[in-house]
C-alpha cells in the first residue's frame, strides 16, 4: 500500500535552533517529493519539489534532502523563527503525469521565544 | 494574483441539508483539484478537473458528494444530504499544467461543521 510516514508527529524547539523533520514512503513508483508549509487555519504552501534524480533542494532557511534508494525525505530547518510554527506535510506523487499525491499527516512544529 | 479563492470560509449546518462550496482558481490554471483535511486522515484527494473536465473522482466518498467545472474560473463541491462524519476542512487547489513539476496552490479552505 502506497504510504507517507512522517515523523515526530509535533516538536517544540527555542527560536534560533535548528530542527530536521523526517519523511519515509513506500509509494512506487516515485515521480516527486513535496515539501509544504501550513499555517494554523490557512492552505499549504509549497516549499521544495524534488524528483528521483534530487537529493538536495534549498528555499531559504528550509532545505530538503532525498535518498530515493532509502525512500527517505528530510527537511531541515536552519536558525527557526516564531513565523517558522505550522504544520510540515510530506508529500509523494506516484508516478509522472498522475495528480495522485500521497499526502503525509504532518509534523506539527512549535517554535518557542 | 489574488491565488484561489474559496467561499465561505466557514460553513455550520444541519445534518441533512446540502452544502455548497466553492472555489474560484488561479488564472490561467489548467488544474483544479478539491481535498478533504482531517486530523485523522491528513489531506485526501476528493476529486480533479483538468480543463474543466473531471479526470479522477474515485476519492467521492460516496454518491452524496458531487462536483462540477462549468468554466475554466468557478468550481463547486456539493454534499447533499451532508452527515455529521462529512465534517472537516475541504481545500482547492490549482496548478498550471505542462511539463515540469507545478507546485500546487491551495487556497485557504473552507471549515465545514454538520451538525
Amino acid at each position: 500500500k502506497n504510504q507517507v510516514e512522517q515523523s515526530p508527529q509535533s516538536l517544540i524547539i527555542l527560536e534560533g535552533k535548528n530542527c530536521t523533520l523526517q519523511c519515509n514512503y513506500t509509494v512506487s513508483p516515485f515521480s516527486n517529493l513535496r515539501w509544504y508549509k501550513q499555517d494554523t487555519g490557512r492552505g499549504p504552501v509549497s516549499l521544495t519539489i524534488m524528483t528521483f534524480s534530487e537529493n538536495t533542494k534549498s528555499n531559504g532557511r528550509y532545505t530538503a534532502t532525498l535518498d530515493a534508494d532509502t525512500k527517505q525525505s528530510s527537511l531541515h530547518i536552519t536558525a527557526s523563527q516564531l513565523s517558522d510554527s505550522a504544520s510540515y506535510i510530506c508529500v509523494v506523487s506516484g508516478s509522472s503525469g498522475t495528480y495522485k499525491y500521497i499526502f503525509g499527516t504532518g509534523t506539527r512544529l512549535k517554535v518557542l521565544a | 494574483d489574488a491565488g484561489v479563492i474559496q467561499s465561505p470560509r466557514h460553513e455550520v449546518t444541519e445534518m441533512g441539508q446540502e452544502v455548497t462550496l466553492r472555489c474560484k482558481p488561479i488564472s490561467g490554471h489548467d488544474y483544479l483539484f478539491w481535498y478533504r483535511q482531517t486530523m485523522m486522515r491528513g489531506l485526501e484527494l476528493l476529486i480533479y478537473f483538468n480543463n474543466n473536465v473531471p479526470i479522477d473522482d474515485s476519492g467521492m466518498p460516496e454518491d452524496r458528494f458531487s462536483a462540477k467545472m462549468p468554466n475554466a474560473s468557478f468550481s463547486t463541491l456539493k454534499i447533499q444530504p451532508s452527515e455529521p462524519r462529512d465534517s472537516a476542512v475541504y481545500f482547492c487547489a490549482s496548478n498550471p499544467g505542462g511539463a515540469g513539476y507545478q507546485p500546487q496552490h491551495f487556497g485557504d479552505g473552507t471549515r465545514l461543521s454538520i451538525l
